[in-house]
Protein backbone atom coordinates (compact mmCIF):
# COMPACT_ATOMS: atom_id res chain seq x y z
CA UNK A 1 0.00 0.00 0.00
CA UNK A 2 1.16 3.93 -0.62
CA UNK A 3 2.90 5.61 2.40
CA UNK A 4 2.94 8.98 3.16
CA UNK A 5 6.94 9.84 4.37
CA UNK A 6 7.77 12.05 7.11
CA UNK A 7 11.05 13.21 7.58
CA UNK A 8 12.92 13.67 10.13
CA UNK A 9 11.75 10.69 12.36
CA UNK A 10 12.73 13.02 15.64
CA UNK A 11 13.66 16.80 15.85
CA UNK A 12 15.41 18.70 18.80
CA UNK A 13 15.25 22.29 18.84
CA UNK A 14 16.01 25.36 21.11
CA UNK A 15 13.14 27.75 22.30
CA UNK A 16 12.88 30.57 19.76
CA UNK A 17 14.24 28.63 16.98
CA UNK A 18 12.52 28.08 13.34
CA UNK A 19 11.62 24.36 12.41
CA UNK A 20 10.27 22.67 9.28
CA UNK A 21 8.57 19.51 9.16
CA UNK A 22 8.53 17.76 5.92
CA UNK A 23 5.98 15.13 5.37
CA UNK A 24 5.67 13.90 0.92
CA UNK A 25 2.03 12.68 0.63
CA UNK A 26 0.99 9.87 -1.34
CA UNK A 27 1.41 11.23 -5.18
CA UNK A 28 -2.51 11.28 -6.28
CA UNK A 29 -3.92 12.57 -2.93
CA UNK A 30 -5.05 16.18 -3.33
CA UNK A 31 -5.82 16.96 0.23
CA UNK A 32 -3.67 17.64 3.10
CA UNK A 33 -3.12 17.87 7.00
CA UNK A 34 -1.51 18.49 10.03
CA UNK A 35 -2.34 16.61 12.92
CA UNK A 36 -0.32 16.65 16.33
CA UNK A 37 -0.39 14.51 19.55
CA UNK A 38 1.50 16.02 22.85
CA UNK A 39 2.29 13.35 25.23
CA UNK A 40 -0.50 11.99 26.79
CA UNK A 41 -3.18 14.02 25.09
CA UNK A 42 -5.31 13.76 22.47
CA UNK A 43 -4.26 13.93 18.40
CA UNK A 44 -5.64 17.27 17.38
CA UNK A 45 -6.06 18.67 13.98
CA UNK A 46 -3.99 21.46 12.52
CA UNK A 47 -5.12 22.55 9.31
CA UNK A 48 -6.10 21.12 6.21
CA UNK A 49 -4.48 22.32 2.79
CA UNK A 50 -6.36 22.02 -0.73
CA UNK A 51 -5.43 23.38 -4.21
CA UNK A 52 -2.67 25.41 -2.56
CA UNK A 53 -4.38 27.07 0.03
CA UNK A 54 -5.69 26.40 3.50
CA UNK A 55 -9.30 24.94 3.73
CA UNK A 56 -9.39 24.93 7.35
CA UNK A 57 -7.39 25.62 10.51
CA UNK A 58 -7.95 24.89 14.44
CA UNK A 59 -7.54 27.65 17.00
CA UNK A 60 -3.54 25.69 17.31
CA UNK A 61 -2.54 27.19 14.09
CA UNK A 62 -2.02 30.73 15.04
CA UNK A 63 0.53 32.65 13.53
CA UNK A 64 3.48 31.13 14.15
CA UNK A 65 2.41 27.95 11.87
CA UNK A 66 2.49 28.02 8.34
CA UNK A 67 2.65 25.30 5.58
CA UNK A 68 3.07 25.00 2.23
CA UNK A 69 3.82 22.79 -0.65
CA UNK A 70 6.95 23.99 -2.18
CA UNK A 71 7.46 21.56 -4.94
CA UNK A 72 4.38 19.11 -5.87
CA UNK A 73 5.37 16.78 -3.67
CA UNK A 74 6.58 17.79 -0.35
CA UNK A 75 3.94 19.23 2.54
CA UNK A 76 5.86 21.07 5.07
CA UNK A 77 4.79 22.37 8.00
CA UNK A 78 7.01 25.78 9.72
CA UNK A 79 6.85 26.79 13.27
CA UNK A 80 8.33 30.24 13.04
CA UNK A 81 9.39 30.61 16.83
CA UNK A 82 9.17 27.73 18.33
CA UNK A 83 7.75 27.16 22.57
CA UNK A 84 7.96 24.59 24.75
CA UNK A 85 4.68 23.82 24.46
CA UNK A 86 5.20 22.55 20.76
CA UNK A 87 6.31 19.52 21.66
CA UNK A 88 4.54 16.69 20.49
CA UNK A 89 4.34 14.53 17.62
CA UNK A 90 3.35 15.97 13.67
CA UNK A 91 1.56 13.98 11.91
CA UNK A 92 0.94 14.49 8.27
CA UNK A 93 -1.55 13.09 6.19
CA UNK A 94 -3.57 12.79 2.89
CA UNK A 95 -6.85 11.31 0.98
CA UNK A 96 -7.70 11.71 -2.89
CA UNK A 97 -11.23 13.37 -1.57
CA UNK A 98 -11.61 15.47 1.41
CA UNK A 99 -14.85 13.65 2.11
CA UNK A 100 -13.41 10.18 1.11
CA UNK A 101 -13.04 8.95 4.74
CA UNK A 102 -10.19 7.24 4.80
CA UNK A 103 -6.72 9.05 5.70
CA UNK A 104 -3.52 8.02 5.36
CA UNK A 105 -1.30 8.52 7.89
CA UNK A 106 2.26 9.02 7.92
CA UNK A 107 4.73 7.57 10.76
CA UNK A 108 4.87 11.19 12.82
CA UNK A 109 7.85 13.49 13.58
CA UNK A 110 8.60 13.68 17.19
CA UNK A 111 9.60 17.30 17.86
CA UNK A 112 11.67 18.21 21.07
CA UNK A 113 11.52 21.86 21.71
CA UNK A 114 14.41 22.42 24.96
CA UNK B 1 -18.15 21.12 18.04
CA UNK B 2 -17.59 17.38 18.87
CA UNK B 3 -15.95 15.60 21.26
CA UNK B 4 -15.01 11.78 21.66
CA UNK B 5 -14.35 9.67 25.13
CA UNK B 6 -12.59 6.44 25.04
CA UNK B 7 -12.95 5.35 28.46
CA UNK B 8 -9.93 3.13 29.22
CA UNK B 9 -6.56 4.03 28.59
CA UNK B 10 -5.62 0.25 28.87
CA UNK B 11 -6.41 -2.62 28.41
CA UNK B 12 -4.55 -5.55 29.12
CA UNK B 13 -5.72 -9.00 27.54
CA UNK B 14 -4.48 -12.50 26.99
CA UNK B 15 -4.16 -14.28 24.15
CA UNK B 16 -7.16 -15.56 22.19
CA UNK B 17 -10.01 -13.64 25.09
CA UNK B 18 -12.09 -11.28 23.74
CA UNK B 19 -11.66 -7.92 24.22
CA UNK B 20 -13.85 -4.66 24.17
CA UNK B 21 -12.78 -1.15 23.08
CA UNK B 22 -14.99 1.24 24.49
CA UNK B 23 -15.61 4.86 22.68
CA UNK B 24 -18.28 7.16 23.51
CA UNK B 25 -18.85 10.67 21.40
CA UNK B 26 -21.02 14.08 21.36
CA UNK B 27 -21.77 16.41 18.87
CA UNK B 28 -24.70 18.48 17.81
CA UNK B 29 -24.80 17.31 13.91
CA UNK B 30 -24.52 14.29 11.84
CA UNK B 31 -20.89 12.49 12.15
CA UNK B 32 -19.08 9.36 11.09
CA UNK B 33 -16.99 7.39 12.87
CA UNK B 34 -13.83 6.16 12.84
CA UNK B 35 -11.54 3.55 14.60
CA UNK B 36 -7.25 3.96 13.81
CA UNK B 37 -4.51 1.96 14.73
CA UNK B 38 -1.13 3.16 15.69
CA UNK B 39 1.30 -0.09 15.98
CA UNK B 40 4.59 1.33 17.50
CA UNK B 41 7.05 3.26 15.25
CA UNK B 42 3.72 3.73 13.20
CA UNK B 43 1.28 6.18 11.19
CA UNK B 44 -2.43 5.48 12.44
CA UNK B 45 -4.47 2.89 9.82
CA UNK B 46 -7.73 3.09 9.35
CA UNK B 47 -9.40 0.03 11.22
CA UNK B 48 -12.83 0.56 10.16
CA UNK B 49 -15.87 3.45 9.74
CA UNK B 50 -19.41 3.54 10.15
CA UNK B 51 -20.90 6.22 7.53
CA UNK B 52 -24.45 5.40 7.30
CA UNK B 53 -26.55 1.66 7.10
CA UNK B 54 -26.18 -1.42 9.34
CA UNK B 55 -25.15 -0.49 12.74
CA UNK B 56 -22.24 -3.28 12.55
CA UNK B 57 -19.47 -3.17 10.71
CA UNK B 58 -16.39 -4.77 10.29
CA UNK B 59 -13.04 -4.04 9.57
CA UNK B 60 -9.89 -5.16 9.37
CA UNK B 61 -7.52 -7.34 11.43
CA UNK B 62 -11.09 -9.34 12.82
CA UNK B 63 -12.02 -6.27 13.93
CA UNK B 64 -15.66 -5.00 14.02
CA UNK B 65 -17.46 -2.23 16.11
CA UNK B 66 -21.14 -1.35 16.37
CA UNK B 67 -22.93 1.96 16.24
CA UNK B 68 -25.09 2.74 19.03
CA UNK B 69 -27.05 6.03 18.18
CA UNK B 70 -29.65 6.10 21.50
CA UNK B 71 -25.67 5.60 23.75
CA UNK B 72 -23.79 7.69 21.51
CA UNK B 73 -21.23 4.79 21.27
CA UNK B 74 -19.18 3.12 18.38
CA UNK B 75 -17.49 0.17 20.75
CA UNK B 76 -14.59 -2.12 19.28
CA UNK B 77 -14.73 -5.39 19.51
CA UNK B 78 -12.87 -8.69 18.80
CA UNK B 79 -13.86 -12.37 19.76
CA UNK B 80 -9.83 -13.24 19.72
CA UNK B 81 -6.95 -10.79 19.85
CA UNK B 82 -3.40 -12.22 19.09
CA UNK B 83 -0.04 -10.48 20.40
CA UNK B 84 0.38 -9.14 16.65
CA UNK B 85 -3.43 -6.88 18.21
CA UNK B 86 -1.05 -5.04 20.61
CA UNK B 87 -1.06 -1.51 19.92
CA UNK B 88 -2.50 1.84 20.49
CA UNK B 89 -6.65 2.38 19.51
CA UNK B 90 -8.10 5.57 18.73
CA UNK B 91 -12.18 6.41 17.76
CA UNK B 92 -12.23 9.44 16.05
CA UNK B 93 -15.46 11.54 14.65
CA UNK B 94 -15.92 13.41 11.80
CA UNK B 95 -18.84 15.77 10.95
CA UNK B 96 -20.56 14.69 7.62
CA UNK B 97 -20.03 17.66 6.00
CA UNK B 98 -16.56 18.32 6.98
CA UNK B 99 -13.13 16.94 6.85
CA UNK B 100 -11.29 17.06 10.35
CA UNK B 101 -11.03 14.65 12.68
CA UNK B 102 -11.65 14.93 16.16
CA UNK B 103 -10.14 11.96 18.28
CA UNK B 104 -10.43 10.10 21.55
CA UNK B 105 -7.22 9.54 24.18
CA UNK B 106 -6.75 6.05 22.31
CA UNK B 107 -6.60 2.87 24.34
CA UNK B 108 -3.45 0.99 24.70
CA UNK B 109 -4.04 -2.75 23.54
CA UNK B 110 -1.18 -5.05 24.86
CA UNK B 111 -2.15 -8.59 24.68
CA UNK B 112 0.07 -11.57 26.38
CA UNK B 113 1.05 -14.59 26.10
Amino acid sequence: EPEVTQTPSHQVTQMGQEVILRCVPISNHLYFYWYRQILGQKVEFLVSFYNNEISEKSEIFDDQFSVERPDGSNFTLKIRSTKLEDSAMYFCASNRDSRNEKLFFGSGTQLSVL
Amino acid sequence: AQSVTQLDSQVPVFEEAPVELRCNYSSSVSVYLFWYVQYPNQGLQLLLKYLSGSTLVKGINGFEAEFNKSQTSFHLRKPSVHISDTAEYFCAVRETSGSRLTFGEGTQLTVNP
